[in-house]
């Protein structure tokens, strides 16, 4: 039984180019929960989608960062035009229903040069 | 609005040390208290995790009870281990679907 994965797991990218994080739930998990961890600080709340919606973004930058959970395929992190403080590790959770019990994934590590 | 404070790290103990990692939390009504722990190179794991007042939280040794009156979740462990070394989270939730706050983690290293 195959845990939340995330692809891939360490993204090198410029300044100004576009990051695309790839989150897998668990199986018949429709709730998933992107986070993001800067070093020496906690995980911040992005965003929360369930299949073919955005729940509650309110933790989502408001230009360059946008999200997606479509009906078929994993559900996609996308950041344009990315600057250094980018940098972070950013995870995906997925639950069946709520937050009593979710499953992270090991993450993906954004460098930007 | 809602926030977790932990006590800051790193936190080095000898194996089979007593430990403590303090969490506090500040939120309206009644949240859902959780410790993830999150070794290196992985995600987080729910490591325990309790829903009401006086409730105790309990697995692979480590114990939490949730006390409103001090508004405090503390982890802690009788006896650590070499394979404790991780960085321990403490988070909330105000109701089930809300998503989790959590707090900038404890470095815990434990040496032989």
């Amino acid at each position: 039984n195959a845990g939340v994965m995330q692809n891939p797991r360490h993204l090198v990218r410029r300044r100004g180019q576009e990051a695309r994080l790839r989150c897998s739930p668990m199986k018949g998990h429709s709730h998933v929960y992107w986070y993001r961890q800067l070093p020496e600080e906690g995980l911040k709340f992005m965003v929360y989608l369930q299949k073919e919606n955005i729940i509650d973004e309110s933790g989502m930058p408001k230009e360059r960062f946008s999200a997606e959970f479509p009906k078929e395929g994993p559900s996609i992190l996308r950041i344009q035009q990315v600057v250094r403080g980018d940098s972070a590790a950013y995870f995906c959770a997925s639950s069946r229903q709520g937050v009593e019990k979710l499953f992270f994934g090991s993450g993906t590590q954004l460098s930007v040069l | 609005g809602d926030s977790v404070t932990q006590m800051e790290g790193p936190v080095t103990l000898s194996e089979e040390a007593f430990l403590t990692i303090n969490c506090t939390y500040t939120a309206t009504g009644y949240p859902s208290l959780f410790w993830y722990v999150q070794y290196p190179g992985e995600g987080l794991q729910l490591l325990l995790k309790a829903t009401k007042a006086d409730d105790k939280g309990s697995n692979k040794g480590f114990e939490a009870t949730y006390r409103k009156e001090t508004t405090s979740f503390h982890l802690e462990k009788g006896s650590v281990q070499v394979s404790d070394s991780a960085v321990y989270f403490c988070a909330l939730t105000p109701s089930g679907n809300t998503p989790l706050v959590f707090g900038k983690g404890t470095r815990l290293s434990v040496i032989a």
